[in-house]
């Protein structure tokens, strides 16, 4: 049984498009992260919600917004994609300090 | 803003050697864990260390949290071509939300 899922695993797309990724984590863990790692593989956290409340909110672009309907899920909507948003996203849950990580969506847009 | 630099960025060694690789901050934190993450995956949880001083060992790593919480070491004896990966080291802050920050990695290459 997978810990934390992400969908879609690899998404190609054009600038200016809409898309989202979803995440779910069956751990019945109380707070989920969404990270950015770009190229050079610096891993940087974009946003965070405990029990479905928004916790933490980096400065990243009002183009993305998180939206966490249950404690176990949190999507990532992300509006007029640009060159710059391609990177891996990951999504991650803990109930301490311990991150537990999905396997990753890599977002390539052209 | 709280700032992990590791070092070094990249390290390429031969199959039974030892290597150590090192997270500094300025910044002090409650809690460090290291992390190993493989191509197309998402990191995985190796260790945490919580108190100054602090010595674990997970087979044929060791990690050690610095007096005063500011740093960390990864040491790996005899490394193996399994341990192949980028080292993520992770702090903890203190305070009523626990922020985690990520070091800027350590990418291992072992040969065999």
């Amino acid at each position: 049984d997978t810990a934390v899922s992400q969908t879609p695993k690899y998404l190609v797309t054009q600038m200016g498009n809409d898309k989202s990724i979803k995440c779910e984590q069956n751990l019945g863990h109380d707070t989920m992260y969404w990270y950015k790692q770009d190229s050079k593989k610096f891993l940087k956290i974009m946003f965070s919600y405990n029990n479905k409340e928004l916790i933490i909110n980096e400065t990243v672009p009002n183009r993305f917004s998180p939206k966490s309907p249950d404690k176990a899920h949190l999507n990532l909507h992300i509006n007029s994609l640009e060159l710059g948003d391609s990177a891996v996203y990951f999504c991650a849950s803990s109930q301490a300090r311990e991150q537990y990580f999905g396997p990753g969506t890599r977002l390539t847009v052209t | 803003t709280q700032l992990l630099e590791q070092s070094p960025q990249f390290l390429s060694i031969q199959e039974g050697e030892n290597l150590t690789v090192y997270c500094n901050s300025s910044s002090v934190f409650s809690s460090l864990q290291w992390y190993r993450q493989e191509p197309g995956e998402g990191p995985v949880l190796l260790v945490t260390v919580v108190t100054g001083g602090e010595v674990k060992k997970l087979k044929r790593l060791t990690f050690q949290f610095g007096d005063a919480r500011k740093d960390s070491s990864l040491h790996i004896t005899a490394a193996q071509p399994g341990d192949t990966g980028l080292y993520l080291c992770a702090g903890t802050g203190s305070g009523g939300y626990q922020k985690v920050t990520f070091g800027t990695g350590t990418k291992l290459q072992v040969i065999p």
